[in-house]
């Protein structure tokens, strides 16, 4: 069973708008969320994360609501860039187990 | 920006050739994981050790792969017979404690003819 999903499996946008990207997970004692985002041709490397005791966490353009009583989360990318052209990967773990669990990611366009 | 090293670069082998790629986790980083990156950007979880010792690990893994973190020696991942299937991105990682953020490398690309 798929302890992460992402959606949608892509999603293009112009550039200035919002990106919202989806993701649900199974286990209800994950307690850390992080987003990696992967350019092509480079390693993945750490967006944004979040922990429960939060329902919104905030780092410029980016910003993540989670809803632990759906186990939603979702990352929302404002005022969109060409830039940010990239696959975006949702990831999940729990304090007492040394997995992270990845969702299959979202690859994001966004025209000019 | 990420200090994990991983070597070859890029990997070329025959079908039930041996591939064995390497990895320096961070400084200071006792947890190591092993992913497999597919063309579709999946990621598939392998192998992960804390220090010395295997934590987890896939059904595959227990089959045709292997893996070891040497004290004082980089880590490794070795496919003991290549299938044209096992062509992929393998991508090491590495962190502090395995539930917090990954330290990715640059993978090593492994390409079975």
């Amino acid at each position: 069973q798929q302890q992460v999903r992402q959606s949608p499996q892509s999603l293009t946008v112009w550039e200035g708008e919002t990106a919202i990207l989806n993701c649900s997970y199974e286990d209800s004692t994950f307690d850390y969320f992080p987003w990696y985002r992967l350019f092509p041709g480079e390693s993945p490397a750490l967006l944004i994360a979040i922990r429960p005791v939060s329902n919104k966490k905030e780092d410029g353009r980016f910003t993540i609501f989670f809803n632990k009583r759906e186990k939603k989360l979702s990352l929302h990318i404002t005022d969109s860039q060409p830039g940010d052209s990239a696959t975006y990967f949702c990831a999940a773990s729990a304090d007492n187990n040394n997995r992270i669990f990845f969702g299959d990611g979202t690859q994001l366009v966004v025209k000019p | 920006n990420s200090k994990v090293i991983q070597t070859p670069r890029y990997l070329v082998k025959g079908q039930g050739q041996k591939a064995k790629m390497r990895c320096i986790p961070e400084k200071g980083h006792p947890v190591v994981f092993w992913y497999q990156q597919n063309k579709n950007n999946e990621f598939k979880f392998l192998i992960n050790f804390q220090n010395q010792e295997v934590l987890q690990q896939i059904d595959m893994t227990e089959k045709r792969f292997s893996a070891e973190c040497p004290s004082n020696s980089p880590c490794s991942l070795e496919i003991q017979s290549s299938e044209a299937g096992d062509s992929a991105l393998y991508l090491c990682a590495s962190s502090q404690t395995g539930g917090e953020t990954l330290y990715f490398g640059s993978g090593t690309r492994l390409t079975v003819l």
